[in-house]
């Protein structure tokens, strides 16, 4: 079956570096997302690796290594705003559709 | 601007009633997609669309409908069957292209039953 995992909660000090962790079991991968949901709004999106290794963005910077089902979304010079849940989802193939399979959610406390 | 608008934002239902959602995006996007969040849980697919007259249900379809009958709109009706509807909705669709896709989701709709 379709799986994903990422730790529930996290609390990290502004300026600092947090690293978010997903591991993931999948047929039919297609790639990962990254997603920033604040609370009451819709997710937006950050990142999305299909191939192996470190795509960066600014501030945040997400790995992929699909043999091991692993992710992870690094997080720089951290600031206030960047409290929120970070969402982890994989799309895959099924029969022909993509569909795609979404983590709990890490959410992510930013402390003064 | 191109996006995905959803509506209401806030929706309260009695219990019998059937109430629809709406959920329409101006990006051109075949593939349309029905979430459901719930506190503490990860995005659950209710319903998907590829293509326009065509929809498959996703992982908790019972007590939802919907329709597909133009590319631009893929409305969501919870019937008084779904017992506890009370969630987040949220509608997306998919880009693709270019050896990237994504999914841009709309704002969300609050369900409430009173």
């Amino acid at each position: 079956g379709q799986n994903i995992d990422q730790p529930t909660e996290m609390t990290a000090t502004e300026g600092a570096i947090v690293q978010i962790n997903c591991t993931y079991q999948t047929s039919g991968f297609n790639g990962l997302f990254w997603y920033q949901q604040h609370a009451g709004e819709a997710p937006t999106f950050l990142s999305y690796n299909v191939l192996d290794g470190l795509e960066e963005k600014g501030r945040f910077s997400s790995f992929l290594s699909r043999s091991k089902g692993y992710s992870y979304l690094l997080l720089k010079e951290l600031q206030m705003k960047d409290s929120a849940s970070y969402l982890c989802a994989v799309s895959f193939t099924t029969s022909g559709t993509y569909k795609y399979i979404f983590g709990t959610g890490t959410r992510l406390k930013v402390l003064a | 601007d191109g996006g995905i608008t959803q509506s209401p934002k806030y929706l309260f239902r009695k219990e019998g009633q059937n109430v629809t959602l709406s959920c329409e995006q101006n990006l051109n996007h075949d593939a349309m997609y029905w979430y459901r969040q719930d506190p503490g849980q990860g995005l659950r697919l209710i319903y998907y669309s590829q293509i326009v007259n065509d929809f498959q249900k996703g992982d908790i379809a019972e007590g939802y409908s919907v329709s597909r009958e133009k590319k631009e709109s893929f409305p969501l009706t919870v019937t008084s069957a779904q017992k506890n509807p009370t969630a987040f909705y949220l509608c997306a669709s998919r880009s693709q292209g270019a050896g990237q896709e994504t999914q841009y989701f709309g704002p969300g709709t609050r369900l409430l039953v009173l």
